[in-house]
């Protein structure tokens, strides 16, 4: 099975937009696309969730395209606390094969 | 503060030691989760539990050993285990096993295996 794949790290600065994508080609018909951020010595946290098109939340945007092969999660005006690793998690197979993306390590600047 | 606890937050143990990885939630969840995570890797599943049963075991050595005793609490025995097993153990839950059911983190237990 392909892997589900994101850029390795990012850089940005306060109050810049940053979009992170994920490559899942291998994403079950029916599930749902959810991403994470974690910071050193915790858990992941929930950030946003969607099947298709676009989500907006509180904090972030994510969006789909028809295909569903890959996801673009949307940060608009990043701060410093917003520097860390930032997952997708996908079922790849069906019957909740769960797999994490491979992780992208943003990094904010002043 | 996480909805889901994890004890201990720590610990080391010997190859042949005895011990076990405790997770809790009451947020009325019926999934449970356990994950590994090496550092700089994502969290990788191992076991996936849903109303108290195992349905998932993503072939894990038998030196690792989960129960869940009622719906709140899920433990994780280890038993016999390889330097190669120290890493970051990870419980989640869900209110249902299925995608569009997010799951809830706790902070995990970093585990030494000396």
């Amino acid at each position: 099975l392909a892997k589900t794949t994101q850029p390795i790290s990012m850089d940005s600065y306060e109050g810049q937009e940053v979009n992170i994508t994920c490559s899942h080609n291998n994403i079950a018909t029916n599930d749902y696309i959810t991403w994470y951020q974690q910071f050193p010595s915790q858990g992941p946290r929930f950030i946003i969730q969607g099947y298709k098109t676009k989500v907006t939340n509180e904090v972030a945007s994510l969006f789909i395209p028809a295909d569903r092969k890959s996801s673009t999660l949307s940060l608009p005006r990043v701060s410093l606390s917003d520097t860390a690793v930032y997952y997708c998690l996908v079922d790849e197979g069906g019957f909740q094969k769960l797999v994490f993306g491979t992780g992208t390590r943003l990094l904010v600047s002043p | 503060d996480t909805e889901v606890t994890q004890t201990p937050k720590h610990l080391v143990m010997g190859m042949t030691n005895k011990k076990s990885l405790k997770c809790e939630q009451h947020m009325g969840h019926r999934a449970m989760y356990w994950y590994k995570q090496k550092a700089k890797k994502p969290p990788e599943l191992m076991f996936v539990y849903s109303y108290e049963k195992l349905s998932i075991n993503e072939s894990v050595p038998s030196r690792f050993s989960p129960e869940c005793p009622n719906s709140s609490l899920l433990n994780l025995h280890l038993h016999a285990l390889q330097p190669e097993d120290s890493a970051l153990y990870l419980c989640a839950s869900s209110q249902v096993v299925t995608g569009s059911q997010p799951q809830h983190f706790g902070d995990g237990t970093r585990l030494s295996i000396l």
